[in-house]
C-alpha cells in the first residue's frame, strides 16, 4: 500500500495567516492526489482533487500543487471557518490511502 | 442535490455483526459507486472497500476480505455494508461516500457517519 505522510500533524496560526500544509507519497502517484477537510462531529469535505483541481464551491483561497511524490495545500488568508483537520489522500491505486491529517487550531 | 443518508448509530457485542445502510438521492444511483471509508475515534480516515450498484461489483482492502461486504438495492438506492466478527478495534464512525467521476477512488459527497461501538 502507498503511505501518505502529512506534515505538521499539527499547527497554530491566526485569522489572515498563510498557511501550507505539505503530504508526501512512498511512491510516485503522478497528480492523484486529493484534500479534505473535516470539521469536528462532521464528515469530510472535498477540497481539491487531482492535486490542484478546486473542488465546485470550495473558496478560490484554497490552492493546491505538487506531483509525483511532494504535494501541498496553502490557504492564502486562513478565515475563522477554516479551522479543522485536512486529510491527504491518494487515489493513484488501490487501496486509496490517507494522511493522518493536520489539525489548524487557532 | 446529492445526498447520502446513513442509518444510526449501532451497539453491539464482540462477535455480531453489523450492517449499516446509505441511502442515496440527487443524482443517478447506478452511475457512481459507493466507497465505505471509518474512522476511529481521535483517529484518521481507513478505506474499506466500494461497491459497484449497478453491477454489484466488489473491490475490498486487504485488510477487511472475508469479514465485509457491500450490496446495494437498485430500487431503493441503497447501498449496505455489513461487518462480521466484530471487535472492540471497529469501534468507529462509518462514511458512505459517492465516488467523484463514477468510479474515481476519492469522493466528492459523504454521508454523516454512522457511529458503531463494540462493547460487551
Amino acid at each position: 500500500d502507498i503511505q501518505m505522510t502529512q506534515s505538521p500533524s499539527s499547527l497554530s496560526a491566526s485569522v489572515g495567516d498563510r498557511v501550507t500544509i505539505a503530504c508526501r507519497a512512498s511512491q510516485t502517484i503522478s497528480s492523484y492526489l486529493n484534500w479534505y477537510q473535516q470539521k469536528p462531529g462532521k464528515a469530510p469535505k472535498l477540497l481539491i482533487y487531482a492535486a490542484s483541481t478546486l473542488q465546485s464551491g470550495v473558496p478560490s483561497r484554497f490552492s493546491g500543487s505538487g506531483s509525483r511524490t511532494e504535494f501541498t495545500l496553502t490557504i492564502s488568508s486562513l478565515q475563522p471557518e477554516d479551522f479543522a483537520t485536512y486529510f491527504c489522500q491518494q487515489s493513484y491505486s488501490s487501496p486509496p490511502t490517507f494522511g493522518g491529517g493536520t489539525k489548524v487550531e487557532i | 442535490q446529492v445526498q447520502l443518508v446513513q442509518s444510526g448509530a449501532e451497539v453491539k457485542k464482540p462477535g455480531a455483526s453489523v450492517k449499516v445502510s446509505c441511502r442515496a438521492s440527487g443524482y443517478m444511483f447506478t452511475d457512481y459507486y459507493i466507497h465505505w471509508v471509518r474512522q476511529a475515534p481521535g483517529q484518521g480516515l481507513e478505506w474499506m472497500g466500494r461497491v459497484n450498484p449497478n453491477s454489484g461489483g466488489t473491490n475490498f482492502a486487504q485488510k477487511f476480505q472475508g469479514r465485509v461486504s457491500m450490496t446495494g438495492d437498485t430500487s431503493i438506492s441503497t447501498t449496505y455494508m455489513d461487518l462480521r466478527r466484530l471487535t472492540s478495534d471497529d469501534t468507529a464512525v462509518y462514511y458512505c461516500a459517492r465516488a467523484a467521476s463514477g468510479s474515481a477512488y476519492y469522493s466528492d459527497y459523504w454521508g454523516q457517519g454512522t457511529l458503531v461501538t463494540v462493547s460487551s
